[in-house]
């Protein structure tokens, strides 16, 4: 069964860089015509996709963020992982990452990740 | 990237049927999925490809598609199926795009 889990600092200080990692157990990150997505959903907000890599490397990032976000991964821990600089408290919200392959199938538990000096 | 347009609310008494709609699909593709939002947890796939459910998840559950609009019906309403729900569809150069999210509220 293939699980995924979110794993980073839950506070982090405006203008500094979040850093989030999935870990992927039961499925191997290089899976073929796979994607590995981020999500976030601020508080009492909806759900926006950040971006996603595919399993060959591209990464695919929403417009709005495209400046700020870098995704990335480590196949040999079978970990990708979330970078987004310059936070604000605009950027506080649940993070989720998600296998896609044109829908999520899978989605880890979230992780709260509070912008706060 | 536009979000796709859902109906803030719905809301329908036990064992009626509820539609939700989605508009803003591109009518190049199928690539429509749904997703069920209980509290405090991570959504749950419920469609997938417009009108396809995955293991497990109840019939009472469907989706289709009409042009720009995509529609998630919950037919014999539980009070289990009370929940946010969010359409989600690919837009095109490996864009992802969610609706603004639906509370469906069972009476």
């Amino acid at each position: 069964q293939l699980q995924l889990r979110e794993s980073g600092p839950g506070l982090v200080k405006p203008s500094e860089t979040l850093s989030l990692t999935c870990s992927v157990s039961g499925d191997s990150f290089s899976s073929r015509n796979v994607y590995w997505g981020w999500i976030r959903q601020s508080p009492g907000k909806g759900l926006e996709w950040i971006g996603s890599m595919y399993y060959t490397g591209g990464t695919y990032y929403t417009p709005s963020l495209k400046s700020r976000v870098v995704i990335s991964a480590d196949t040999s821990k079978n970990q990708f992982s979330l970078e987004l600089s310059s936070v604000t408290a605009a950027d506080t919200a649940v993070y989720y990452c998600a296998r896609y392959h044109y829908y999520f199938d899978y989605w880890g538990r979230g992780a709260l990740v509070t912008v706060s000096s | 990237q536009s979000a796709l347009t859902q109906p803030p609310s719905a809301s329908g008494s036990p064992g009626q049927s509820v539609t939700i709609s989605c508009t803003g699909i591109s009518s190049d593709h199928n690539y429509v999925s749904w997703y069920q939002q209980l509290p405090d947890k991570a959504p749950k796939l419920m469609i997938f490809g417009v009108n396809k459910r995955p293991s497990g998840v109840p019939d009472r559950f469907s989706g289709s598609k009409s042009g720009n609009t995509a529609s998630l019906t919950v037919s014999g309403l539980q009070a289990e199926d009370e929940a946010d729900y969010y359409c989600s569809s690919y837009a095109g150069s490996n864009i992802v795009v969610f609706g603004g999210g639906t509370k469906l509220t069972v009476l």
